[in-house]
């Protein structure tokens, strides 16, 4: 069974416009991971935020993590069409894998 | 290479065959992963190798599904005598370190058990 569970599972937004994905999960963890997955594509790892930490940012994206809430949120700034994806969290357990959420998928019309 | 290379990318099988899904990580990764996503869902964990031994194999869904990695580099995920449920894309990852690190996904492999 999966750890985490991202709302909302999908996502439709205009070009230019924030985007924000929230992730809840179940047990302590060490670190969340967002990825990104383009359909029928691999996934493609976007940030990681360990647990001591409570926000991130890398280029567009801002990652927040709340170990109290057990929740994390991905904003997506100044989105674009090519952001269009399905996009999920991931949180370690015991430091050896990696237990995904069931996804948000994203559409950014142009 | 440079990155995960898994293959074949697409296998079609008839129900009952046993098939063999290859993973090449990344050179000098020590963590290797297999997933198993079905359609409009997240990727499952199924087993995790370091080095060549296998530390957790508590997610493959039953003794038809077996994975080596018997010299620590390349992985190959083995099932035998496939059912319909089956049928989903084989993800592989590897990373430098355990699980604090970045994980590297392949492309995947698309099984149909038909």
């Amino acid at each position: 069974s999966q750890q985490g569970e991202e709302d909302p599972q999908a996502l439709s937004i205009q070009e230019g416009e924030n985007a924000t994905m929230n992730c809840s999960y179940k047990t302590s963890i060490n670190n969340l991971q967002w990825y990104r997955q383009n359909s029928g594509r691999g996934l493609v790892h976007l940030i990681l935020i360990r647990s001591n930490e409570r926000e991130k940012h890398s280029g567009r994206l801002r990652v927040t993590l709340d170990t109290s809430k057990k929740s994390s949120s991905l904003l997506i700034t100044a989105s674009r069409a090519a952001d269009t994806a399905s996009y999920f969290c991931a949180t370690d357990k015991e430091g050896n894998q990696f237990y995904f959420g069931t996804g948000t998928s994203l559409t950014v019309i142009p | 290479g440079a990155g995960v290379s898994q293959s074949p990318r697409y296998k079609v099988a008839k129900r009952g065959q046993d098939v063999a899904l290859r993973c090449d990580p990344i050179s000098g990764h020590v963590s290797l992963f297999w997933y198993q996503q079905a359609l409009g869902q997240g990727p499952e964990f199924l087993t995790y190798f370091q080095n060549e031994a296998q530390l957790d194999k508590s997610g493959l869904p039953s003794d038809r599904f077996f994975a080596e990695r018997p010299e620590g580099s390349v992985s190959t995920l083995k099932i035998q005598r496939t059912q319909q449920e089956d049928s989903a894309v084989y993800l592989c990852a590897s990373s430098l370190g355990r699980g604090d690190t970045e994980a590297f996904f392949g492309q995947g492999t698309r099984l149909t058990v038909v």
